[in-house]
């Protein structure tokens, strides 16, 4: 069975530009999860989707914004890139489990991330 | 406010040495704590998951412990072996709506030969 898969695996963009990461969860998981990882640093919660819907975001500006699409497939959009958004972008999937949102949402799998790089 | 802190921050042992990272949380509702293991540049990877009925769970050469009173987890690695360089996150679940996982900052080790 095939992971959680994201791409691209590396992205160079300059700053003032659009960056685009997509994530593909594991088959049957419905929840996608962004995380973004400055080098060095601990991962800061950015995004949950679930059945297509964003359920609740972190401490980032409107400029980071995504979607997920009827296949469960996700999207995370960065625009007017700025040098400090320069980090790693894990996503990560999870099943929601038999009682829905308002239960754990069980063990989080993640992808091997996408490295943003703005100049 | 839902928090995770990790000691210590970083630290270096020797091939061959145990050492034990630890975990302190004020999650709450507290449903499970897991212990991730994520290589540089590479997505975390999940070692351990811990109940609140549950004190001690062992995955090869990694032991956990929970004490749900004290909200206090450890991650004990024996016999440490140079693959085990990676830095070690600890992640309590709440069981509540909203972002479920809340991620400690975790702890870098370099096992050196």
């Amino acid at each position: 069975e095939a992971g959680v898969t994201q791409s691209p695996t590396h992205l160079i963009k300059t700053r003032g530009q659009q960056a685009t990461l997509r994530c593909s969860p594991i088959s049957g998981h419905t929840s996608v999860y962004w995380y973004q990882q400055a080098l060095g640093l601990g991962l800061q919660f950015l995004l949950w989707y679930d059945e297509g819907e964003e359920r609740n975001r972190g401490n980032f500006p409107p400029r980071f914004s995504g979607r997920q699409f009827p296949n469960y497939s996700s999207e995370l959009n960065v625009n007017a890139l700025e040098l400090e958004d320069s980090a790693l972008y894990l996503c990560a999937s999870s099943h929601p489990g038999g009682f829905g949102l308002l239960r754990n949402t069980g063990e989080l799998f993640f992808g091997e991330g996408s490295r943003l790089t703005v100049l | 406010k839902n928090q995770v802190e990790q000691s210590p921050q970083s630290l270096i042992i020797l091939e061959g040495k145990n050492c034990t990272l630890q975990c302190n949380y004020t999650v709450s509702p507290f449903s499970n704590l897991r212990w991730y293991k994520q290589d540089t540049g590479r997505g975390p990877v999940s070692l351990t998951i811990m109940t609140f009925s549950e004190n001690t769970k062992s995955n090869g050469r990694y032991t956990a412990t929970l004490d749900a009173d004290t909200k206090q987890s450890s991650l004990h690695i024996t016999a440490s072996q140079l693959s085990d360089s990676a830095s070690y996150i600890c992640v309590v679940s709440a069981k509540n709506y909203g972002q479920n996982f809340v991620f400690g900052p975790g702890t870098r080790l370099s096992v050196l030969p």
